[in-house]
């Protein structure tokens, strides 16, 4: 069964330094997503990408992040100038707008 | 603005014991709704879902049934199993954004 993946599955990083999550949605999706876990507490939605644009984007979300799709298999969410408030569990998701979004199984960051 | 309500946690069962767990949601419109279960250091993966009044969604023996109603969505399972501890994640898709916005997680401990 296709699925979601995710690299890496830690990230450890100093606060200021930038990061680049990467993710391979099932391949014939077309909407894309980032979500974030922080420890103990609710998954938040940050950003939805589609036809190579942000479709919508949480007040998360600021200027520090960007998400790009480079080639036709990866997705990734830079934070660039990451804070300790950043560290969280990142998921990816990839839905082929049917309503039902399939998560990959999340990176770690850990910004010490 | 749309919100989802679930129970608090941790729910503490033994095993073959009869699982409820509730969720309530506030949303304009008729969204889609469904349940994800977050194993123990894995991602999130779909359970169940219901796109409309009176669907019922099942999956492994679990169960949840769309009631406009009284705007809930409550997980049930006649017979739990040890394998079924986990997190439990109530969530609404809102037709017109597609955003999956989620509750707190219901944390299940089944006991042999």
């Amino acid at each position: 069964e296709p699925e979601v993946t995710q690299t890496p599955s830690h990230q450890v990083t100093q606060m200021g330094q930038e990061v680049i999550l990467r993710c391979v949605p099932i391949s014939n999706h077309l909407y894309f997503y980032w979500y974030r876990q922080i420890l103990g507490q609710k998954v938040e939605f940050l950003v939805s990408f589609y036809n190579n644009e942000i479709s919508e984007k949480s007040e998360i979300f600021d200027d520090q992040f960007s998400v790009e799709r480079p080639d036709g298999s990866n997705f990734t969410l830079k934070i660039r100038s990451t804070k300790l408030e950043d560290s969280a569990m990142y998921f990816c998701a990839s839905s082929s707008r049917t309503d039902t979004q399939y998560f990959g199984p999340g990176t770690r960051l850990t910004v010490l | 603005g749309n919100s989802v309500t679930q129970m608090e946690g941790p729910v503490t069962l033994s095993e073959e014991a009869f699982l409820t767990i509730n969720c309530t949601y506030t949303a304009t419109g008729y969204p889609s709704l469904f349940w994800y279960v977050q194993y123990p250091g894995e991602g999130l993966q779909l359970l169940l879902k219901a796109t409309k009044a009176d669907d019922k969604g099942s999956n492994k023996g679990f169960e949840a049934t769309y009631r406009k109603e009284t705007t809930s969505f409550h997980l049930e399972k006649g017979s739990v199993q040890v394998s079924d501890s986990a997190v439990y994640f109530c969530a609404l898709s809102d037709k017109n954004t597609d955003k999956l916005i989620f509750g707190t997680g219901t944390r299940l401990q089944v006991f042999p």
